[in-house]
């Protein structure tokens, strides 16, 4: 078991354009969840998959921001006509639902987006 | 107001000290409260949970709880340079999501 893995670790993009970015948790987790980090910042909810179902969606997450979980499996988040305020770096985790509370989530280390 | 304050530092100790991180929240639904640790470039690790009000140990590290005044406390005993790193406090409550409020953190330096 390799973790949480995210792909890719950084992006530099220009503005208006589209990024996807990927995350494979681990294998036997059921919940998804993802992450925005700015700097100085504590992370914060975008939204969270049940196997491929997504549950939930933070306020943070406009429109042009979509995420999906084919076959409950690896995650994709996209966002669309990048802005300067996107740049951030995008956390992905993983957790067994019901035990995210004792047992923690397990974070990938981050795909850092840089919108130019 | 943020529902979860976290003074971010940075703060710097000599090895050997003891350390003593702190948080306060707004929300009174909360009850799981743990504190995460990042090293630089890397996603957050969990190093400690506590549910409800409460102290727990685990060897060089207590986390305590105090929901009567919302104030949760990390302390670490014996501070190590190997301990520098950011410690994130992060909260839920009972709701199914399992999703964490996080504080902003608190850059950490242990001076050999």
């Amino acid at each position: 078991d390799t973790g949480v893995s995210q792909n890719p670790r950084h992006k530099i993009t220009k503005r208006g354009q589209n990024v996807t970015f990927r995350c494979d948790p681990i294998s036997e987790h059921n919940r998804l969840y993802w992450y925005r980090q700015t700097l100085g910042q504590g992370p914060e909810f975008l939204t969270y998959f049940q196997n491929e179902a997504q549950l939930e969606k933070s306020r943070l997450l406009s429109d042009r921001f979509s995420a999906e979980r084919p076959k409950g499996s690896f995650s994709t988040l996209e966002i669309q006509r990048t802005e300067q305020g996107d740049s951030a770096m995008y956390l992905c985790a993983s957790s067994l639902a019901g035990r995210a509370q004792n047992y923690g989530y397990t974070f990938g280390s981050g795909t850092r987006l840089t919108v130019v | 107001q943020k529902e979860v304050e976290q003074d971010p530092g940075p703060l710097s100790v000599p090895e050997g000290a003891i350390v003593s991180l702190n948080c306060t929240y707004s929300n009174s639904a909360f009850q799981y409260f743990m504190w995460y640790r990042q090293y630089s470039r890397k996603g957050p690790e969990l190093l400690m949970y506590t549910y409800s009000s409460g102290n727990k140990e685990d060897g060089r590290f207590t986390a305590q709880v105090d929901k009567s005044s919302k104030y949760i406390s990390l302390f670490i005993r014996d501070s190590q340079p190997s301990d520098s790193a950011t410690y994130l406090c992060a909260m839920s409550g009972l709701g199914g999501n399992e999703k964490l409020t996080f504080g902003t953190g608190t850059r950490l330096t242990i001076i050999p």
